[in-house]
């Protein structure tokens, strides 16, 4: 699986928009980027995933450049809930290549 | 619909004793993965059963480790004997076969190895 950079922490004022980048330059075309997150010593909790095109569920958006060389999560609307450990992750689907592949992800904090 | 359950939640032993954690995964999940995180490090994969065949255990650490999914519903991860070593967060992951794969975890077991 490609290997992702994510910066080591973030700040977020609470009510507005948090922006998470992740680069992965070496994404193969049939790659998934996957976003996941970790609230204090919780199971990782799924967020959203895409292939190329922008992707947008009730709790993130994914925005997914062209080259597919970088992405950014969107929280539109941070609370002080959303305060984790945010993991980006590149992986092919399928049940063959099952394993997530976690790297150290951004910390965001979020704050009155 | 119920998520990923794993027992205990916590789990204290002595060094050498034996310790088996329990992940129930979502109805109807073929595939169920075992992660654990230690103190400051990275998550790490374990091990990844279909139904109850091995897939890939190239993440298990040695073989003091046993997992098992008898019947393709819940597994266990068994630790004999335990080091020191091995304390850490244990969490289990659950996820559909085919395209709709995404993993859903559970809440994880604590182990701690004293």
């Amino acid at each position: 699986d490609a290997k992702t950079t994510q910066p080591p922490s973030m700040d977020c004022a609470e009510g507005r928009a948090a922006n998470l980048p992740c680069n992965h330059s070496t994404i193969s075309g049939n790659e998934y980027v996957y976003w996941y997150r970790q609230i204090h010593s919780q199971g990782p909790q799924y967020i959203i995933h895409g292939l190329k095109n922008n992707e947008t569920n009730e709790m993130a958006s994914l925005i997914i450049t062209e080259d597919r060389k970088s992405s950014t999560l969107i929280l539109p609307h941070a609370t002080l809930r959303d305060t984790a450990v945010y993991y980006c992750i590149v992986r092919v689907r399928g049940t063959s290549y099952g394993k997530l592949t976690f790297g150290q992800g951004t910390i965001l904090t979020v704050h009155p | 619909e119920a998520g990923v359950t794993q027992f205990p939640s916590h789990s204290v032993i002595e060094k050498g004793q034996t310790v088996t954690l329990r992940c129930d995964p979502i109805s109807g999940h073929d595939n169920l993965y075992w992660y654990r995180r230690v103190m400051g490090k990275e998550i790490k994969f374990l091990l990844h059963f279909v139904k109850e065949s091995k897939q890939d255990e190239s993440g298990m650490p040695n073989n003091r480790f046993l997992a098992e999914r008898t019947g393709g519903t819940y597994s266990t991860l068994k630790v004999q004997p335990a080091e020191l070593e091995d304390s850490g967060v244990y969490f289990c992951a659950s996820s559909h076969v085919g395209s709709s794969d995404t993993q859903y975890f559970g809440p994880g077991t604590r182990l701690t190895v004293l």
